[in-house]
């Protein structure tokens, strides 16, 4: 596809659920990451992918959040036993090559989760 | 304190410049970035500029970078409603990760 894209766009679930959002990233982008957009709050680094690999998962707020990549490619962020404040826009994005600090990151739509 | 600030409103006339400022603290970062996000959407990337640059315009918009103070600024000529949006501007901090400030809610007015 031409951007990044996200699924679901919009995700309602109970407290205490499980739930998995996935991001497909540009085709041919090597770098995954994750951020969280709250309400009124800017954006939170989650996790980074290389790859298949995880080197920088250190903005994962808690055990309950994990997240995988395979072939390279499609991730899933999962979130277990939600929580009310799990509530916010998940966001991904995706950049050519490893490091924010030379190849721009492209953002999906994200995905908006609610815990009611 | 905070990685990268940024004034959190700012409400123009139609037609009129607009300016978003923005501070960072990491001296290392080599590009900066600005980002748009309009209502239910992701974040778009505006335009970004290199550190050994000063000043990089692309059509109605104009980046200008003050590496000695940390100082990056948007500029966006004849502003129009669809502007009206929110701007992020973003550092990198170490290699992998891409620090975001709060965001600046443009307000265009007629």
């Amino acid at each position: 596809g031409a951007g990044v894209s996200q699924s679901p766009s919009n995700k309602v679930t109970e407290k205490g659920k499980d739930v998995e959002l996935r991001c497909d990233p540009i085709s041919g982008h090597t770098a995954l990451y994750w951020y969280r957009q709250s309400l009124g709050q800017g954006l939170e680094f989650l996790i980074y992918f290389q790859g298949n690999s995880a080197p920088d998962k250190s903005g994962l707020p808690s055990d309950r959040f994990s997240a995988e990549r395979t072939g390279g490619s499609v991730s899933t962020l999962t979130i277990q036993r939600t929580q009310q404040e799990d509530s916010a826009v998940y966001l991904c994005a995706s950049s050519l090559v490893e490091g924010a600090d030379n190849s721009p990151l492209h953002f999906g739509n994200g995905t908006r989760l609610t815990v009611t | 304190g905070e990685d990268v600030e940024q004034s959190l409103f700012l409400s123009v006339r139609e037609g009129d410049s607009s300016v978003i400022n923005c501070t960072y603290t990491d001296s290392s970062s080599t590009y900066l970035y600005w980002y748009k996000q309009e209502p239910g959407a992701g974040l778009q990337l505006l335009t970004y500029i290199f550190s050994n640059m000063d000043m990089k315009q692309d059509q109605r918009l104009t980046v200008l970078l003050n590496k000695k103070d940390k100082h990056l600024s948007l500029r966006i000529a004849d502003t129009q409603t669809g502007d009206s949006a929110i701007y992020f501007c973003a550092a990198p901090r170490g290699y992998n990760k891409l620090i975001f400030g709060a965001g600046t809610r443009l307000a265009v007015h007629p």
